[in-house]
């Protein structure tokens, strides 16, 4: 299995709400990783876990608040987002060794905020 | 900076052999990634350099040039399903963090 999951698809939230992503990864990796991606940009990374701690924070706004409850699974929870925050959201995973970090994709959520 | 530079956009036609480059710092480099991006959907990995030369894969080759922060992905026999946006990225021996260039808009045509 060398799927990346993420529920759900497309999401669509006021500035008031509050919202989680969810992501999930049946390989084994002990790093997982949130990127935003604009339209016709590259991603951004936002966050990286390893070994399910927090290892990177790309200096992104608290109204982000990332958790990885265990190794298999990294939410995204969202509150008080601005339409600015309105992108593609990319959750990826990849072996934690020297070297070759193949990351893995998944399909991502596309979040409107309005 | 990390500056990663690749060209925006290129155009071949179908059957034909395309060359996308990149360039990138050299200082704290740990490995280059190209990944292939279709409109809407997530990047899938191609391939990976971390040592100077050639790495080929069916259509698809990508070379490294350590010392002179250069890569490029070569991609033959062009295929319509090609059209797609190619990313390239390097790991800067920060724990698994890439930096991606912009990426490359490959359109082909027939």
């Amino acid at each position: 299995d060398t799927e990346v999951t993420q529920t759900p698809k497309h999401l669509v939230m006021g500035m008031t709400n509050k919202k989680s992503l969810k992501c999930e990864q049946h390989m084994g990796h002990r790093a997982m990783y949130w990127y935003k991606q604009k339209a016709k940009k590259p991603p951004e990374l936002m966050f990286v876990y390893s070994y399910e701690k927090l290892s990177i924070n790309e200096s992104v706004p608290s109204r982000f608040s990332p958790e990885c409850p265990n190794s298999s699974l990294l939410n995204l929870h969202l509150h008080a987002l601005q339409p600015e925050d309105s992108a593609l959201y990319l959750c990826a995973s990849s072996q934690v060794r020297t070297g070759n970090y193949e990351q893995y994709f998944g399909p991502g959520t596309r979040l409107t905020v309005t | 900076g990390q500056n990663i530079d690749q060209p925006t956009e290129m155009t071949a036609t179908e059957g034909a052999i395309v060359q996308i480059n990149c360039t990138y710092q050299t200082s704290g480099f740990n490995g280059l990634f190209w990944y292939q991006q279709h409109a809407g959907e997530a990047p899938t990995f191609l391939s990976y350099n971390v040592l100077d030369g050639l790495e080929e894969k069916g259509r698809f080759s990508s070379f490294l040039s350590r010392s002179k922060g250069y890569s490029y992905l070569l991609l033959k026999e062009l295929q319509m399903k090609d059209s797609a946006s190619y990313l390239c990225a390097v790991n800067y021996n920060q724990g698994g963090k890439l930096i991606f260039g912009q990426g490359t808009e490959l359109s082909v045509k027939p």
